[in-house]
């Protein structure tokens, strides 16, 4: 079983709307949470790293929540653009540098 | 910023036959990189680990003589799939992290991938 779960599986908005993409891991323990952007056919680029005693980070619109008591981490996209299309992949990293990847949300913004 | 090159975007072989990949980093040294597969509406499976100089470590179900990783470089590893078949195309990708950052806390940059289609 995927220790990685990501929600929705995929996700439709209109541009300049807001989108909030779920994570829950059960992999512990953990020492960080990795949230990537890939674009098709491209390999994934970094969007945010947190550390487990961190609640929030921010990267420009992208936002991303952590809570390391439930294993849930979200993230939150503003004023979605046509460039945000991508999938987004949630990835905690075990203490010993072992990491697992979400399936990731697929998003499509359309104008 | 950091940057992983990967090499080629794209090939098509024909079965049996064998194909490389390059994987090289442009402006650190690459004391480990990483390889992976991913198959359409999938997450990543990793594929197995490379450290410079030493043999690579695999991922339980990889046949390490199938995939034959080579990182004889701090700034180069390749990944030859062997004998290849139609079941192993598929889109690999590449990572890396180095010398004075570790895969702990840095973002380990990828390549652009390359989608292998074996027919």
């Amino acid at each position: 079983k995927n220790q990685v779960e990501q929600s929705p599986q995929s996700l439709i908005i209109l541009e300049g709307k807001n989108c909030t993409l779920q994570c829950n891991y059960t992999v512990s323990p953990f020492s960080n949470l990795r949230w990537y952007k890939q674009d098709t056919g491209r390999g994934p680029v970094s969007l945010t790293i947190m550390t487990f005693s961190e609640n929030t980070k921010s990267n420009g619109r992208y936002t991303a929540t952590l809570d390391a008591d439930t294993k849930q981490s979200s993230l939150h996209i503003t004023a979605s653009q046509l460039s945000d299309s991508a999938s987004y992949i949630c990835v905690p990293l075990y203490n010993n540098n072992d990491m697992r990847f979400g399936a990731g949300t697929r998003l499509t913004v359309k104008p | 910023g950091a940057v992983v090159s990967q090499h080629p975007s794209r090939v098509i072989c024909k079965s049996g036959t064998s194909v490389k990949i390059e994987c090289r980093s442009l402006d650190f040294q690459a004391t480990t990189m990483f390889w992976y597969r991913q198959f359409p509406k999938q997450s990543l499976m990793l594929m197995a680990t490379s450290n410079e100089g030493s043999k690579a470590t695999y991922e339980q179900g990889v046949e390490k003589d199938k995939f034959l990783i080579n990182h004889a470089s701090l700034t180069l590893s390749t990944l030859t799939v062997t004998s290849a078949h139609p079941e192993d195309s598929s889109f690999y990708i590449c990572s890396a992290t180095g010398q004075g950052f570790s895969s702990y806390n840095s973002p380990l940059h990828f390549g652009n991938g390359t989608r292998l289609t074996v027919t």
